[in-house]
């Protein structure tokens, strides 16, 4: 069985601060995908990164940075210096490459709160 | 660039009544998701479509349900004899897929269902 477990529900931050969202999955299959979503309060799922499990490079776009650890099944995202257009529900995701026909598994969220 | 759309935004409706709910996908998409989300949840799978053909419906997909994707464009969802309990937020999603594997899901904006 495929999980994704966001065990932070809600995060509260001050403008300026780094904050890390904390990803763990469970899968059987040896080659899948990982995903990061950002959900507004306008309610549409953006989508933020795909990763796939031969690469364990960490990702840097901007203020955003990814670290996947295949060791620990982690995938967590780090948004560095916040801002409050950054507050939003984030959403991590999973897909197994050969089967299931790419339905995402997605963790339950967790609400980001930036405060200026 | 137009991306997922989705029609009605809202739908409030009373208990045993019939819903539709349309969903029109990025023109060169052939895959075609619908989830369900509910509060403080993560999107939930119910069914896919690679083109016109319905390939996978989750258990969350009663008979009540139906979904349909005519000549493979746009997608419509339908809920009979609605229950209090269908109230949630209905995403589509739409990507490419290659080789068997479906690529990132860009997400329309939800239509949200209340049931009273």
């Amino acid at each position: 069985a495929q999980k994704v477990t966001q065990a932070q529900t809600e995060i509260s931050v001050v403008e300026k601060e780094d904050v890390t969202l904390d990803c763990v999955y469970e899968t059987r299959d040896t080659t899948y995908y990982l995903f990061w979503y950002k959900q507004p309060p306008s309610g549409e799922l953006v989508f933020l990164i795909r990763r796939n499990s031969f690469d364990e490079q960490n990702e840097i776009s901007g203020r955003y940075s990814w670290n996947f650890q295949k060791s620990t099944s982690s995938f967590n995202f780090t948004i560095t210096a916040s801002q409050v257009v950054d507050s939003a529900v984030y959403f991590c995701a999973l897909v197994a490459y050969y089967n299931q026909g790419g339905k995402l598994i997605f963790g339950q969220g967790t609400e980001l709160s930036v405060k200026p | 660039d137009t991306g997922v759309s989705q029609n009605p935004r809202h739908k409030i409706t009373k208990r045993g009544q019939n819903v539709t709910f349309r969903c029109d996908p990025i023109s060169e998409h052939n895959r075609l998701y619908w989830y369900r989300q509910t509060l403080g949840q993560g999107p939930e799978f119910l069914t896919y479509f690679q083109n016109e053909a319905q390939l996978e419906k989750s258990r969350l997909l009663s008979d009540r349900f139906s979904a349909e994707r005519p000549k493979g464009s746009f997608s419509t969802l339908e809920i009979q004899r609605t229950e209090q309990g269908d109230s949630a937020m209905y995403l589509c999603a739409s990507s490419i897929s290659s080789g068997g594997f479906s690529y990132e899901q860009y997400f329309g904006p939800g239509t949200r269902l209340t049931v009273t």
